[in-house]
């Protein structure tokens, strides 16, 4: 079955702009986490969504939002760029209850100039 | 709060030989699943392993085995007979039994040579 996929790969905005993600879980997953990954701060939590309600969000300001639809699909917002949104923003599914690990997508690549 | 320690930035090791990968984390939940990821340079987060910390039987999955120390808050991954498609970045990573989120370490860089 299809994996998770993030589109876009590779983005590139300015200081002040606003961007949104998207991620399409794996079939059946109804759980999609988002990660920001930078080589300082490495892996960190932003939000965790199911059946389109926010369960867990991270230390994040509120720039950073999200949602999801009722098809699990899974879209991620970054108002008012900062140079500091550059990063790998990486999305994960997993099936409610299960802890067997997230599948994660190839992630997005967002550079902010 | 949980936190998760990989104190090796960077290893390698010959092809064929084996390889092991150190973790600790700190934590006071007594039920907690912890991963290893490997991040190729594809970007894409893999799992490599997985083990829940009610079990005491270490887990593995064909050349990749965890030796879990409970008590000790340690999850090191072994890699045996290493490939040079083992070449990535690895990553240990620790969830709460209650929690939805996964906490990472900072990540190991292994280069396996030819």
């Amino acid at each position: 079955k299809a994996g998770v996929t993030q589109t876009p790969r590779y983005l590139i905005k300015t200081r002040g702009q606003q961007v949104t993600l998207s991620c399409s879980p794996i079939s059946g997953h109804r759980s999609v986490s988002w990660y920001q990954q930078t080589p300082g701060q490495g892996l960190q939590f932003l939000f965790e969504y199911f059946s389109e309600t926010q369960r867990n969000k991270g230390n994040f300001p509120g720039r950073f939002s999200g949602r999801q639809f009722s098809n699990s699909r899974s879209e991620m917002n970054v108002s008012t760029l900062e140079l500091g949104d550059s990063a790998l923003y990486l999305c994960a599914s997993s099936l409610v209850g299960q802890r067997s690990g997230y599948t994660f997508g190839s992630g997005t690549r967002l550079t902010v100039v | 709060a949980q936190t998760v320690t990989q104190s090796q930035p960077e290893m390698s090791v010959q092809e064929a030989e084996t390889v092991t990968l150190s973790c600790t984390y700190d934590t006071s939940e007594n039920n907690y699943y912890l991963f290893w990821y490997k991040q190729p340079p594809s970007r894409q987060m893999i799992l490599v392993i997985r083990q829940e910390a009610y079990k005491q039987q270490n887990a593995t999955e064909n050349r990749f085995s965890v030796n879990f120390q409970k008590a000790a808050k340690s999850f090191s991954l072994k890699i045996s007979d290493s490939q040079l498609g083992d070449t990535a970045m690895y990553f240990c990573a620790f969830m709460a039994w209650r929690d939805n989120d996964m906490r990472f370490g900072a990540g190991t860089r292994l280069t396996v040579k030819p």
